[in-house]
């Protein structure tokens, strides 16, 4: 069955970096893309960006270009995603979806809380 | 960015009872809408994609229709395991944008 699991929660200080992962098995890694999207506590989820897993190419929201770097290495079928210069707002948590049809996500991974505190 | 409005932001309903929440887009998405629900402490489950597709494994009496601004999700009879927050989701244009939510609770 298909699965998306994601490395543990994380506690960075502003200005930090956070890099997350998410592995997936069940199905062919390279036949999907993968979304990234977070979700701030008691608000709807929020589109980060998308890689291709098998070119590598990706796509970045214009509010994140330039902070966050989506990765993939296909030996373990895993995505990454980091984020630099956290800042109290980027406090959420944080999901690797796979792209179904009509680029609906199909799959979620558990979610990764990412926590950003002095 | 397109902006998603959903209605209404809350709503409590019966077992048994239709409930109808709608989402409006402020451009043209096509058909390329989603819906998905949310348990507490769980990631969204997808329900319909592409306005009307039923996933997978999601109960027919989940229904999705519209196209182009205006979309619906109807659900035809209300069961005790549908409480969660609804959210839509337009995959038109990037940045793939969500609503803000409809939070639906049993009576």
């Amino acid at each position: 069955q298909v699965q998306l699991v994601q490395s543990g929660a994380e506690v960075k200080k502003p200005g930090a970096s956070v890099k997350i992962s998410c592995q997936a098995s069940g199905y062919t890694f390279t036949d999907y893309l993968m979304h990234w999207l977070r979700q701030a506590p008691g608000q709807g989820p929020e589109w980060m960006g998308m890689i291709h897993p098998d070119r590598g190419t990706t796509t970045y929201a214009q509010k994140f270009q330039g902070r966050v770097t989506m990765t993939r290495d296909t030996s373990t079928n895993t995505v990454y995603m980091d984020v630099t210069s956290l800042t109290s707002e980027d406090t959420a948590i944080y999901y690797c979806t796979r792209e179904g049809v009509a680029v609906a996500g199909d799959y979620w991974g558990q979610g990764t809380l990412v926590t950003v505190s002095s | 960015d397109i902006q998603m409005t959903q209605s209404p932001s809350s709503l409590s309903a019966s077992v048994g009872d239709r409930v109808t929440i709608t989402c409006r887009a402020s451009q043209d998405v096509n058909k390329y809408l989603n819906w998905y629900c949310q348990k507490p402490g769980q990631a969204p489950k997808l329900l319909i994609y592409a306005s009307y597709s039923l996933q997978s494994g999601v109960p027919p009496r989940f229904r999705g229709s519209g196209f182009g601004t205006d979309f619906t999700l109807t659900i035809s009879s209300l069961q005790p395991e549908d409480f969660g927050t609804y959210f839509c989701q337009q995959s038109y244009f990037t940045p793939y944008t969500f609503g803000q939510g409809t939070k639906l609770e049993i009576k």
